[in-house]
């Protein structure tokens, strides 16, 4: 347990669905990330989010939708995904952005596109 | 520009030791390690600094070498419990100031 809470684990979703991964860490930490894990590829950086702001979006689809309602919490929204978007999608926050200290990750959520 | 990590996998007996390189084509502000096991959330082992000093808990140490734009991970007395994939991300400072970039991975199997 790393105190980064992710929900759900597994999800698989049809391309026309509408659905969303939630993220939620009671650190008290500042700064919040997307990254996407595919198979035999290295980590990837989605979106940071530093005190609620949106500070990177690494050139994501506008079909993944990221939301920081308050700094214990972040959403991904999806829509409209294509096969090739599944993948293991991890949050993880630290205390503050840029990253010079210890980033807790989520355990991830297993999407699979059909 | 993400990060090459070698070697890609090696399997280690209990005790052996085992180094994991990563090097960057870009000039380096910091190399982060982790350590993610099969099904599980990656872990943090550390963070090198530029012009910082090696560092090291019990027996798994890293060290970094600014001109070669290299960090090296050094496990010593590898236990069963060290197994799982290594990566190493990179932060070049500058305009990419606090963005990570992970390596691939290197996957560690250490057997009894």
């Amino acid at each position: 347990e790393t105190g980064v809470t992710q929900t759900p684990r597994h999800l698989v979703m049809g391309m026309t669905n509408k659905k969303s991964l939630k993220c939620e860490q009671h650190l008290g930490h500042n700064a919040m990330y997307w990254y996407k894990q595919s198979a035999k590829k290295p980590l990837e950086l989605m979106f940071v989010y530093n005190f609620k702001e949106q500070t990177e979006n690494n050139s994501v689809p506008s079909r993944f939708s990221p939301e920081c309602p308050n700094s214990s919490h972040l959403f991904l929204h999806l829509h409209t995904l294509q096969p090739e978007d599944s993948a293991l999608y991890l949050c993880a926050s630290s205390q503050d952005q840029p990253v010079n200290t210890e980033a807790f990750f989520g355990q991830g959520t297993r999407l699979t596109v059909v | 520009q993400q990060p090459v990590q070698s070697p890609q996998a090696v399997i280690l007996r209990e005790g052996e030791d085992a180094v994991i390189n990563c090097s960057s084509s870009k000039a380096l502000y910091s190399v982060h390690w982790y350590r993610q096991k099969h099904g599980e959330a990656p872990v943090f082992l550390m963070i090198l600094l530029k012009g910082g000093e090696q560092k090291g808990h019990e027996k798994i140490s890293a060290s970094f070498n600014e001109k070669k734009q290299q960090s090296s991970l050094y496990l010593t007395a590898s236990q069963l419990s060290y197994s799982g994939t290594y990566f190493c991300g990179t932060d070049a400072g500058g305009t990419s100031y606090g963005k990570l970039t992970f390596g691939q991975g290197t996957i560690l199997t250490v057997h009894p």
